[in-house]
């Protein structure tokens, strides 16, 4: 099954731009990869989702590279409305529909 | 479009008890995943229903079961209670087994 490994936390500072890496050696053939943002008391919500080379929609961007055994969320020009926990989601029909999450990466963004 | 919905939003048991949560799931989703979250941790995956049938199970003992409805709802049965059951239990929808997931607002539940 595969496994992630994100940073256990990461500043910033409002107008940057982040990117949050996330190591998933282990990923199977067929696993995506997803990125969702938590705040506290609220479950998850889903930011984006690949399968290889770059994604992009109107918050992010994924960059997968050619082996998958990582992936990068970039969020450009953060707000302090962007601080939160941001996790790394592996799984698909190759890893028996285990859906594997990362321990989470809190982000504080400062003025 | 209602949004994915869990009930009851809080509940405390005793320990060795049952406990039955609820969810109803987004419109036009038919898979519905449940996962348990400890106070500072990540989501933890307990298993997911498609189309009514168990599609993946995570590493929870026989004690978590649950169920798919025809209109996609579910549940999720927790057997004997334990003090380690203590967390907030989230379930998400998705319009197939692998897209976005819409999580609920979760069901904190408390052993005692």
């Amino acid at each position: 099954l595969a496994k992630t490994t994100q940073p256990i936390s990461m500043d910033s500072y409002e107008g940057q731009e982040v990117n949050i890496t996330c190591s998933h050696n282990n990923i199977a053939t067929n696993d995506y990869i997803t990125w969702y943002q938590q705040f506290p008391s609220q479950g998850p919500r889903f930011i984006i989702q690949g399968y290889k080379t770059k994604v992009t929609n109107e918050v992010a961007s994924l960059f997968i590279p050619a082996d998958r055994k990582s992936s990068t969320l970039s969020l450009p020009r953060v707000s302090l409305s962007d601080t939160a926990v941001y996790y790394c989601l592996v799984g698909g029909m190759d890893s028996n529909y285990q859906l594997i999450w990362g321990a989470g990466t809190k982000l504080i963004i400062k003025p | 479009e209602t949004g994915v919905t869990q009930s009851p939003t809080h509940l405390i048991k005793t320990r060795g008890q049952q406990v039955t949560l609820r969810c109803s799931s987004q419109s036009g989703h038919n898979t519905v995943s449940w996962y348990q979250q400890a106070l500072g941790q990540g989501p933890q995956f307990i298993f997911q229903y498609y189309r009514e049938e168990e599609n993946g199970r995570g590493n929870f003992p026989p004690r978590f079961s649950g169920l798919q409805f025809p209109n996609y709802s579910s549940e999720l049965n927790v057997n004997a209670l334990e003090l380690d059951d203590s967390a907030l239990y989230l379930c998400a929808s998705s319009r197939d087994r692998f897209y976005e997931q819409y999580f609920g607002p979760g069901t904190r539940l408390t052993v005692t």
